[in-house]
């Protein structure tokens, strides 16, 4: 079964408006989880690196600002998107994996969350 | 940084098997990784290999790895058409701590 929950799986907000992404492990406590991007057509693009109990790591060229991450537990991440706007709309996806000896055990990858913005 | 590249389709017939390459560039990744990705759906992991192993076979799936040459393949015997789909290889790379993701093949099964 999914061991990684992500919700909601679409949204649809208005420009302006935040929209909050969550994102769950379910049967494994994950320190670190990641946050994606997917345009249409295209590969999966690393926005940030979530890590519990600290500040998330971002890539270059993400607004840290207008992306906000927050890990609060070892079960949870949340993504907002502040002040969206129409070219937020994108598929954004969460994964999480267990901290092993020479890196994370396999990514599992929640289902995605479709968002719009009007 | 890491630089993983794919090449973007491949068509079979059913039945018959499918081969898709990936090559990366960090001869310090660890763990190598194969996702499926069927549309407007997230990513379903198939397999991975670590760096030390050369090949892992998982049912229909055979994963080969040429760390030499920095080559990674995916072999799906008996492909069905419910094989259709974009499939990602990434390379996790510990000294950054980040999964890199190749540009996705699409494979097309026809009847």
């Amino acid at each position: 079964g999914a061991v990684v929950s992500q919700h909601p799986s679409w949204v649809i907000c208005k420009s302006g408006t935040s929209v909050k992404i969550e994102c769950r492990s379910l049967d494994f406590q994950a320190t670190t989880m990641f946050w994606y991007r997917q345009f249409p057509k295209q590969s999966l693009m690393l926005m940030a690196t979530s890590n519990e109990g600290s500040k998330a790591t971002y890539e270059q060229g993400v607004e840290k600002d207008k992306f906000l991450i927050n890990h609060a537990s070892l079960t949870l991440s949340t993504l907002t998107v502040t002040s969206a706007h129409p070219e937020d709309s994108s598929f954004y996806i969460c994964s999480a994996g267990e901290l092993e000896t020479g890196g994370y055990s396999p990514l599992h990858f929640g289902n995605g969350t479709r968002l719009t913005v009007t | 940084g890491e630089d993983v590249e794919q090449s973007l389709f491949l068509s079979v017939r059913e039945g018959d098997s499918s081969v898709i390459n990936c090559t990366y560039t960090d001869s310090s990744s660890t763990y190598l990784y194969w996702y499926k990705q069927e549309p407007g759906a997230g990513l379903q992991l198939l397999t991975y290999i670590f760096s030390n192993m050369d090949m892992k076979q998982d049912q229909r799936l055979t994963v080969l790895l040429n760390k030499k040459d920095k080559h990674l393949s995916l072999r799906i015997a008996d492909t069905q058409t419910g094989d259709s789909a974009i499939y990602f290889c990434a390379a996790f790379t510990g000294t950054a701590s980040k999964l890199t993701f190749g540009t996705g093949t699409r494979l097309q099964v026809t009847l």
